[in-house]
């Protein structure tokens, strides 16, 4: 089946304690993107990548990291946690190297509590 | 940046017809996406449109108006399924393609 995976669905964690989000597509895509989901917020974009080892930033990049290393995994990496980063992750991928120029699968997301 | 209003929230009956408006700016703009959010769960493609005009799938419908900076989504014979939040989400640049969500509006069907 094609999907997107995130682990872990659901994560409390405090704050300063470094942690990584995973992400794997099944699906040969070639665009991945990181996004955050706040109340009132919408979604914003994080990171994206448009291939393996090309990584940029999005609307709101700071505080976190990512690597792009195989074509299948986009983590995602908050060094030092910290209470505004509480939120809901999404990881999208889509076909279309030159960007979300194409419908975008998303992940089921990941709901991070950070004390 | 990019400025996208869409209504925060609507109200339609069940067996109903709803249309969802969303303006955008123009600058750079290669076209517009259309998601479905579900509460709790990811946002899931609903519409892509490129060129001027309506593009009708099944119940739902895209409009675009690209020198006007709007678009709508209309949403036929709606069903208690349909209540979720729906994103606009126009992509623009050029090399660099850049995607805003809109913050989403949120729709009730009501029996």
């Amino acid at each position: 089946e094609a999907q997107v995976t995130q682990n872990p669905r659901y994560l409390i964690t405090v704050t300063g304690k470094k942690l990584t989000v995973t992400c794997s597509q099944n699906m040969n895509h070639e665009y991945m993107s990181w996004y955050r989901q706040d109340p009132g917020l919408g979604l914003r974009q994080i990171y994206y990548s448009m291939n393996v080892e090309v990584t940029d930033k999005g609307d709101v990049p700071e505080g976190y990291k990512v690597s792009r290393k195989e074509k299948r995994n986009f983590p995602l990496i908050l060094e030092s946690p910290s209470p505004n980063q509480t939120s809901l992750y999404f990881c999208a991928s889509s076909s279309d190297s030159r960007g979300p120029y194409n419908e975008q699968f998303f992940g089921p997301g990941t709901r991070l509590t950070v004390l | 940046g990019q400025n996208i209003d869409q209504p925060t929230e609507m109200t339609a009956t069940e067996g109903a017809i709803v249309q969802i408006n969303c303006t955008y700016q123009t600058s750079g703009f290669n076209g517009l996406f259309w998601y479905q959010q579900h509460a709790g769960e990811a946002p899931t493609f609903l519409s892509y449109n490129v060129l001027d005009g309506l593009e009708e799938k099944g119940r739902f419908s895209s409009f675009l108006s690209r020198s006007k900076g709007y678009s709508y989504l209309l949403l036929k014979e709606l069903q208690m399924k349909d209540s979720a939040s729906y994103l606009c989400a126009p992509l623009s640049g050029a090399g660099s393609y850049q995607l805003t969500f809109g913050k989403g509006t949120k729709l009730s069907v009501i029996p």
